[in-house]
């Protein structure tokens, strides 16, 4: 088990650039999250999988932000004509979602970093 | 709906010194409680968890107790040590677990 793995770590882009993050979540794991989180606040929600379905986006997702699931595996998060306001750590989480438990636990990857300026 | 309201940081301790982070939710239905650390530079990391009311979730020292009549979910240790220092998460997940919501982070500063 190698944990979730993203990359890449840092991207630095210029105002109007297309960027595009991926995750590698936990294998057989068959939930994927992405998260934003800003500097001294706590991670928000953007969107979720359910292996390759993606079923809810935030309104925090702009028609900007694209994310996929091929073949739910990994996933891309894109974000076209970045501006200064993106910037924040993107953070990538998986968990595996069993009928009939409780306390589903989901991992965290060590995020993607993203400045725009 | 649901939401997570954490004490503001940052907390600054010494060493030995006992550690209580308050949290405190708003949730439809029975959520599952969640206390997340996160060091400089990196992603989320699950410290304990709790699934019902009375539940005490415990890892490295750290404790928390599912209180449903007090809506908390308040994060103790008797002893923190430096290696403690990070910022602490309190999350709660709604009933399928298809969203997690996650508070503003306490920050944590252990002095020698």
């Amino acid at each position: 088990d190698t944990g979730v793995s993203q990359n890449p770590r840092h991207k630095i882009t210029k105002r109007g650039q297309n960027v595009t993050f991926r995750c590698d979540p936990i294998s057989e794991h068959n939930r994927l999250y992405w998260y934003r989180q800003t500097l001294g606040q706590g991670p928000e929600f953007l969107t979720y999988f359910q292996n390759e379905a993606q079923l809810e986006k935030s309104r925090l997702l702009s028609d900007r932000f694209s994310a996929e699931r091929p073949k739910g595996s990994f996933s891309t998060l894109e974000i076209q004509r970045t501006e200064q306001g993106d910037s924040a750590m993107y953070l990538c989480a998986s968990s595996l979602l069993r009928t009939g438990s409780s306390g589903n636990t989901i991992y965290f990857g060590e995020g993607s970093w993203l400045t725009v300026v | 709906g649901n939401s997570v309201t954490q004490m503001e940081g940052p907390v600054t301790l010494s060493e030995e010194a006992f550690l209580t982070i308050n949290c405190t939710y708003t949730a439809t239905g029975y959520p599952s409680l969640f206390w997340y650390v996160q060091y400089p530079g990196e992603g989320l990391q699950l410290l304990l968890k709790a699934t019902k009311a009375d539940d005490k979730g415990s890892n490295k020292g750290f404790e928390a107790t599912y209180r449903k009549e007090t809506t908390s979910f308040h994060l103790e240790k008797g002893s923190v040590q430096v290696s403690d220092s990070a910022v602490y998460f309190c999350a709660l997940s709604g009933y399928n677990f298809n969203k997690f919501y996650f508070g503003s982070g306490t920050k944590l500063n252990v002095k020698p």
